[in-house]
């Protein structure tokens, strides 16, 4: 069984600042792992994945993610955040066919 | 370019009527899904397909049905079976032939039930 906790509902942050979302995962075998972005009435776009290999994953437009095994985590940073940025963010986890989904972060940027 | 499209962008439906939400894709992937989002849960999963003529009910499924007769194309029947309806659809693909392997979204359908 593969599940996906996303600690916050809503991030709210100063444009400029720091990004932290955070996931943890809790898998069977190790995982592959993804974050999506979503701006609104849209789909969903991939920012970054990890599936084997070097633990920083280096994403789309500023984001990088660490997989820490240890701490069972995947948490996407961005060191300056955007007005642009704000949008919902998903986790997500996969070992078999199906991933499974965390509930989403939506980030807020204020000026 | 390749992709994934839905259509309608927007659909209304009164009570008690069946509607059909379109999805086609052009990345010649074997694997589809659907996906229903509602504020703050997430997506749950309403059906996938692995390969053509073929598909599984996800956690969602009842109320809804599929068919899987191409490989470009997935459609949704949101039937009147289903209680509460309203909601943004989602249609994704991915390669498929089980790779561990990111999916592609579509712009999704909003749904609203009149």
């Amino acid at each position: 069984a593969q599940s996906v906790t996303q600690l916050g509902s809503h991030v709210s942050v100063s444009e400029g600042a720091l990004v932290l979302l955070r996931c943890n995962y809790s898998s069977s075998v190790p995982p592959y792992l993804f974050w999506y972005v979503q701006y609104p009435n849209q789909g969903l776009q991939l920012l970054l994945k990890y599936t084997t290999g070097a633990t920083l994953v280096k994403g789309i437009n500023g984001f990088e993610a660490e997989f820490k095994k240890s701490e069972t985590s995947f948490h996407l940073t961005k060191p300056s955040a955007h007005m642009s940025d704000a949008a919902e963010y998903f986790c997500a986890v996969l070992n078999g066919y199906i991933p499974t989904f965390g509930r989403g972060t939506s980030l807020i940027v204020h000026p | 370019d390749g992709g994934i499209t839905q259509s309608p962008k927007y659909l209304f439906r009164k009570e008690g009527q069946n509607v059909t939400l379109s999805c086609e894709q052009n990345l010649n992937h074997d694997a589809m899904y659907w996906y229903r989002q509602d504020p703050g849960q997430g997506l749950r999963l309403i059906y996938y397909s692995q390969i053509v003529n073929d598909f599984q009910k996800g956690d969602i499924a009842e109320g809804y049905s599929v068919s899987r007769e191409k490989k470009e194309s997935f459609p949704l029947t949101v039937t009147s079976a289903q209680k509460n309806p309203t909601a943004f659809y989602l249609c994704a693909s991915s390669i498929g032939g089980g790779g561990y392997n990111e999916q592609f979204f579509g712009p999704g359908t909003r749904l609203t039930v009149l």
